[in-house]
This record gives structure tokens, sequence and C-alpha cells, in this order.
């Protein structure tokens, strides 16, 4: 019943790997997002998908690379992970205007560590 | 470049204190605010948000935030603390209005209540 789901939530891995997270969210929304927050709790939008098409691309390297299959699903491949990609990463959705129950639904977040 | 500003880093107050978190946001256009909460190693969870209408917005828990649009603040209130009310908070700022959703938040305020 989980609206937006994240997996793993957990994740611990060695640099120079690839890793990917997944999120699906069964809301029905048309936009999905990612997040990460570092250690200071900073939050910041990495991208952000709009019926599978990507809208925001903030400034990420491109080691990072989203997927979206379907509106339903945006996924997060990282190749050669860093040190400091370690940080939480949250999925988030929304349906576009759609007030006044437009809102963003967060999952509960992908903690990754690389070591 | 739309920014949120929050002023406190870490506010700490008694049980049963009033509580102020600031939110000051830098944006020209239509906005839509929101406060989110976190606690600690949760997701973030919706408290409250504002759209249009009345400026003063009643969330959950108790909590409440009042939109000055000729300051630019959005910020959150709670006559009396609890214990249970430790966590982080972000306020956040939808810079889109809604069509295409861009959610930027500020830095998080970390509010400790001691019992």
């Amino acid at each position: 019943d989980t609206a937006v789901s994240q997996t793993p939530k957990y994740l611990v891995t060695q640099m120079g790997n690839d890793k990917s997270i997944k999120c699906e969210q069964n809301l029905g929304h048309d936009t999905m997002y990612w997040y990460k927050q570092d250690s200071k709790k900073f939050l910041k939008i990495m991208f952000s998908y709009n019926n599978k098409e990507l809208i925001i691309n903030e400034t990420v390297p491109n080691r990072f690379s989203p997927k979206s299959p379907d509106k339903a699903h945006l996924n997060l491949h990282i190749n050669s992970l860093e040190l400091g990609d370690s940080a939480v990463y949250f999925c988030a959705s929304t349906l576009t205007g759609q007030e006044p129950n437009y809102g963003y639904t967060f999952g509960s977040g992908t903690r990754l560590t690389v070591v | 470049a739309q920014s949120v500003s929050q002023h406190n880093h870490h506010v700490i107050l008694s049980e049963a204190a009033s509580l102020e978190l600031g939110c000051n946001y830098s944006y020209g256009g239509t906005v839509n605010l929101f406060w989110y909460v976190q606690y600690p190693g949760q997701h973030l969870q919706l408290l409250l948000k504002y759209f249009s209408g009345d400026p003063l917005v009643k969330g959950i828990k108790g909590f409440e935030a009042e939109f000055i649009k000729s300051k630019f603040s959005f910020n959150l209130r709670k006559p009396s603390v609890q214990w249970s009310d430790t966590a982080e908070y972000f306020c956040a700022v939808d810079s889109y209005g809604g069509s295409q959703g861009n959610l930027i938040f500020g830095k998080g305020t970390k509010l400790s209540v001691k019992p």
C-alpha cells in the first residue's frame, strides 16, 4: 500500500561500483523526482520526469543516469561510485496542475554509503 | 534563481514553549509554499501547504503557517511544542505554481525539544 516505494532502503558499496536505486509510485501521478539529501540534511533536486520525459536535469555528474520506463517508475543508475555520492536519495512524485490536492509525496529514502 | 532561506539552523526549546520557524523565499511569480517535517531516520512528511486563499494555513499536529506576500515569508508556528516534535523542518517553494513542479527546499531547521 506504500504510495512511493524505493528499493533498496540501504545500500553499502565500494568506490568504483555501479548501482541502481528503484522507485515506484501507485498514486497515478505524472511527474517523478530524485532528490539528494547530503550529510548536512540539505535537499537538492537532481532530476524530474513528466510522463517519462526528462524535465529537470540539475547540475549532476553524468555518472548519474535516470531512467523512466513508464510514468509510475523512475530509477536512478549511478556509475563509478565515489565517496561523495554517499547520501540519502529520495524519490518523490506529484500530479501537476491538480489543485487543491496538488502536493508532493516522498518515498522513505535510500541511504547510500560508498566505502 | 529561486531560493529559500530558513533563518535558524538549530532551535532548542523546552516542552510547552511556543515555536516560530522563519522561512523566506525569493521569487517574483506565483508560488506554492510547503512545510515538511523529517523525524530522525525517517522520510519527509507534509505538515501543511499554501496555494491560495486564506494566508493563515493550518496543518497537522497543531502546526500553522502564515503567508505574508509583502515579506516573501511563510513562517511556521506552534503554540506549544512537545518532545515528539523533535525533528528537522524544511520550508519549500514550488516556483512553477503547480503547472510543472519544481520543489526547492530551504536548508532545514533542526528542532530539539527538551522534556
